[in-house]
Order: C-alpha cells, then structure tokens, then sequence
C-alpha cells in the first residue's frame, strides 16, 4: 500500500516570498505524483503532475515540483508567492503498477499555504 | 473546467436517514470516484466506478453504496446516515485509470 506524508500542516509567508511544502511518500512500487490545489470552497485544481522523464516538473501558476526517488520526495516550490496562492495543498501518489491500489489516488493531510501581505 | 456537476451542494440531515448524493459529468469520462475530505486527513476514497454498473470499494466504503446506471451519473447513498459521515464529499472523473483526475464543487453534508 502506498502512503503520503505532507510535512508542515501549515505554512505562513510573506508575499513575494519563496516557499517550499514538503511532501514524503511511501510504495513498494513505482508511481506517479501530483500535487493539487484547493481555494476555499471549492473543489480540487490540479497544479502538476509526474509521470515520467524529467525530475523536473512545471505547472500552473508558476509553481514546480522536484521528483526524488532515492528521496521519496516530491517537494512543491515557487520563487515568489502571491497573496493569490492562499489555498491548501494536497500531495497525492498513485500506482503505475497491478494490484488492488492500481488506479487509486492516496492524498496527504494536506498544507494550507497563507501568504500575508 | 471539466464538466462536473454534484447536487445536493449542500445538505443538514438527521441520524438514521438514508441520503442520496449525485455526481453528473458532461466529459463522457470512464472513471468516476467518491470522496470523502476531513480535517487532517486529506481526502479519502469511499468507492469508485470504472462503467456503467461497474463499482468497486475504496478506503473508507464502510456505511455508503454507489450506482451507476448511465455513464453521466454516479450516486452516492448512506444508507443511514451518522454523525461520523459528516464531511465534504467530491466526486471526480477520469478518463483513464491512471489519468488525471478532475474534482466537482464538492457536497457539504452535516449530520445532527
């Protein structure tokens, strides 16, 4: 079974700060990462995603995450925040390969990002 | 915006009534999946559909059922609804099993 660990449940900056949200997983098999974001009220939007190739992962909103797989990593980074990027953060892995988690999303606890002025 | 679409959005019930929760979709998208987000949990899966009639459990499925009679709709049921299952339940969709998934508005559902 896999699992996801998002190391700060909260993550206070200063805008036009950089910031980075941790997140950790575990699998005996090989996966694909995501991170999604959450304004209030709404639903889930997806920031990024890793399948495969590059470590190195853009996505929306100027944001970027790193694959490290000797790390189990998949930290979510930006150079310069908005007050806009006020939300919260979920990271989120899936199996590529068979078995009864194959196709399942499994999200972490979440990091809610505030970016004050 | 994929097309997603949950009803009711928001719902105040009572312990021991069965409710009905609805998820449409316009994408024609194989995969559908019932979630359920609590505070310091993230979100977790309670069942999901892979085609018409074809569902099968997630993590927490424990007091909920589903039907998917049309490739639009997938319905979540509590059977008999509990002060534990209050929550905020999104449904998503995907058009492949290892595809992104996209999330609807979400159903805030209280239970006194």
């Amino acid at each position: 079974a896999q699992s996801v660990t998002q190391l700060d449940s909260q993550v206070p900056v200063f805008e036009e700060a950089p910031v980075e949200l941790r997140c950790n997983y575990s699998s005996s098999v090989s996966v694909y990462l995501f991170w999604y974001v959450q304004y209030p009220n709404q639903g889930l939007q997806l920031l990024l995603k890793y399948l495969s190739g590059s470590t190195l992962v853009k996505g929306i909103n100027g944001f970027e995450a790193e694959f490290n797989k000797s790390q189990t990593s998949f930290h979510l980074r930006k150079p310069s925040v908005h007050i806009s990027d006020t939300a919260e953060y979920f990271c989120a892995v899936m199996t590529n390969a068979g078995g009864t988690s194959y196709g399942k999303l499994t999200f972490g606890q979440g990091t809610i990002l505030t970016v004050h002025p | 915006d994929a097309g997603i679409t949950q009803s009711p959005r928001h719902k105040v019930t009572e312990t021991g009534t069965p409710v009905t929760l609805r998820c449409h979709q316009t994408e024609n998208h194989r995969y559908m999946y019932w979630y359920r987000q609590d505070p310091g949990h993230g979100l977790r899966l309670i069942h999901y559909s892979y085609g018409v009639k074809d569902t099968d459990k997630g993590e927490v499925s424990d007091g909920y059922s589903v039907s998917r009679s049309k490739t639009e709709d997938f319905l979540l049921t509590l059977e008999s609804a509990t002060s534990s299952q209050t929550s905020v339940y999104f449904c998503a969709i995907s058009e492949r099993i290892q595809e992104t998934q996209y999330f609807g508005p979400g159903t805030r559902l209280l239970v006194l």
